[in-house]
């Protein structure tokens, strides 16, 4: 089955960018979506075929997919931002959908 | 607005069986296939099952399979997951959510059932 590889955790000071990685064998030829999920919140997807921010989102929120690697970018980090942020895809020779298993983002 | 609110999560002894329901609102719940996702205490999002919008297509993941049966009844705008033989590995909150149409993720998430498998 596919596995999506994700760093347990990342840390950033308030205003600087936050890199999240999402790794997975040829990733690039798959349509990643990543979801944030706040303390005692259900998740929120924040973006979807690999780029696209739904409403509401702001754009300082971005993704990327290339390689082996998908992206997400938070810049000028706020403390909202503070959340666990799972990337995920779906498999398309087991139609299961997979998630990678997800980053805890810590604002300094 | 899309609501989706679950319900029937319990604490359940090994071996047991229980059946969760999600109940969906704000939308045409017939046209969209639908997800059941879990997260196990300090762990991250398990994808459970997925059902197709006339319930015709089922999928599950291979922790579950042959365990769990995911159904729906859409004159009830209602989705549901029996869970059967349960282990401690199956606690958790359960999410319902609604697929995008089509593009393989889920576009609203209701907010949990709390399973608890213990003796």
């Amino acid at each position: 089955s596919y596995v999506l590889t994700q760093p347990p955790s990342v840390s950033v000071a308030p205003g600087k960018t936050a890199t999240i990685t999402c790794g997975g064998n040829d990733i690039e030829t798959k349509s990643v979506h990543w979801y944030q999920q706040r303390p005692g919140q259900a998740p929120v997807v924040v973006i979807y075929h690999d780029s696209d921010r739904p409403s509401g989102i702001p754009e300082r929120i971005s993704g990327s997919n290339s390689g082996h690697t998908a992206t997400l970018t938070i810049s000028r980090v706020e403390a909202g931002d503070e959340a666990d942020y799972y990337c995920q895809v779906w498999d398309s020779d087991t139609d299961h959908r997979v998630f990678g298993g997800g980053t805890k983002l810590t604002v300094l | 607005e899309v609501q989706l609110v679950e319900s029937g999560g319990v604490v359940v002894q090994p071996g047991g069986s229980l059946r969760l329901s999600c109940a969906g609102s704000g939308f045409t719940f017939d046209d969209y296939a639908m997800h059941w996702v879990r997260h196990p205490p300090g762990k991250g999002l398990e994808w459970v099952s997925l059902i197709s919008w006339n319930g015709d297509s089922t999928y599950y993941a291979d922790s579950v399979k042959g365990r769990f049966t995911i159904s729906r009844d859409n004159s009830k705008n209602s989705l549901y997951l029996q869970m059967n033989s349960l282990t401690p590995d199956d606690s958790g909150l359960y999410y319902c959510a609604k697929d995008d149409s089509g593009s393989n993720y889920c576009d609203h998430w209701g907010q949990g059932t709390l399973v608890t498998v213990s003796s």
